[in-house]
């Protein structure tokens, strides 16, 4: 059982790249979030999901898309990179009908220069 | 606006001292509190959490006081450790629904041995 698993572990990309950040988890949970951290923020949560086809913005989701096509992937999509979007990303999950804990995966580092 | 205010920002604390870590929310519809650890380079973890139908909960050395009244909430680490030494992270939620995480801004904690 790996838990929640993220990939890449760290990224540099440069201004108006594009890339995916990869979230995967073996725990069958039905709930799966995307959270960034910058210093002295905290976390704070870009998109969630409430099941495979379903997803809803969270409180900073400009620049960033989601999909859910299965229940264990909920990959997060940057389209045009920007510096504001250098951060350590992470990805939870957790079983539905709470309040159960959110797992969270390792985390990626992202910069954008 | 839906904030988690937490302070202080950083502890020093000797070990077998006590630990105290202050949050206080604004949204009354907020009814479950988490606190989560993080170390260096891994994702936050659930320490302990508590809802507001009690004023306090203890897990071994770890004791969340709840004052629903003042809407405030603090985590108090007894006989504190340098294994301790840690990002927290207090956070709010509504059970109810998506549980969408607010966290606060994170205390960095160091345990003097």
């Amino acid at each position: 059982n790996a838990g929640v698993t993220q990939t890449p572990k760290f990224r540099i990309l440069k201004i108006g790249q594009s890339m995916t950040l990869q979230c995967t988890q073996d725990m069958n949970h039905n709930y799966m979030y995307w959270y960034r951290q910058d210093p002295g923020m905290g976390l704070k949560l870009i998109y969630y999901s409430v099941g495979a086809g379903i997803t809803d913005k969270g409180e900073v989701p400009n620049g960033y898309n989601v999909s859910r096509s299965t229940t264990e992937d909920f990959p997060l999509r940057l389209e045009l990179a920007a510096p504001s979007q250098t951060s350590v990303y992470f990805c939870a999950s957790s079983l539905s009908g709470g309040p159960y804990e959110q797992y969270f995966g390792p985390g990626t580092r992202l910069t954008v220069t | 606006q839906q904030q988690v205010k937490q302070s202080p920002q950083s502890l020093i604390v000797q070990k077998g001292g006590i630990s105290i870590i202050n949050c206080a929310y604004e949204n009354t519809a907020f009814d479950y509190f988490p606190w989560y650890q993080q170390f260096p380079g891994k994702g936050p973890a659930l320490l302990i959490a508590i809802r507001p139908d009690v004023s306090e909960k203890k897990e071994g050395r770890f004791t969340i006081s709840f004052n629903k009244s003042a809407k405030q909430f603090s985590l108090h680490i007894m006989d504190s450790q340098p294994g301790d030494s840690a990002t927290y992270f207090c956070a709010a939620t509504k059970i109810q629904g998506a549980q969408k995480l607010v966290f606060g801004q994170g205390t960095r904690l160091t345990i003097n041995p």
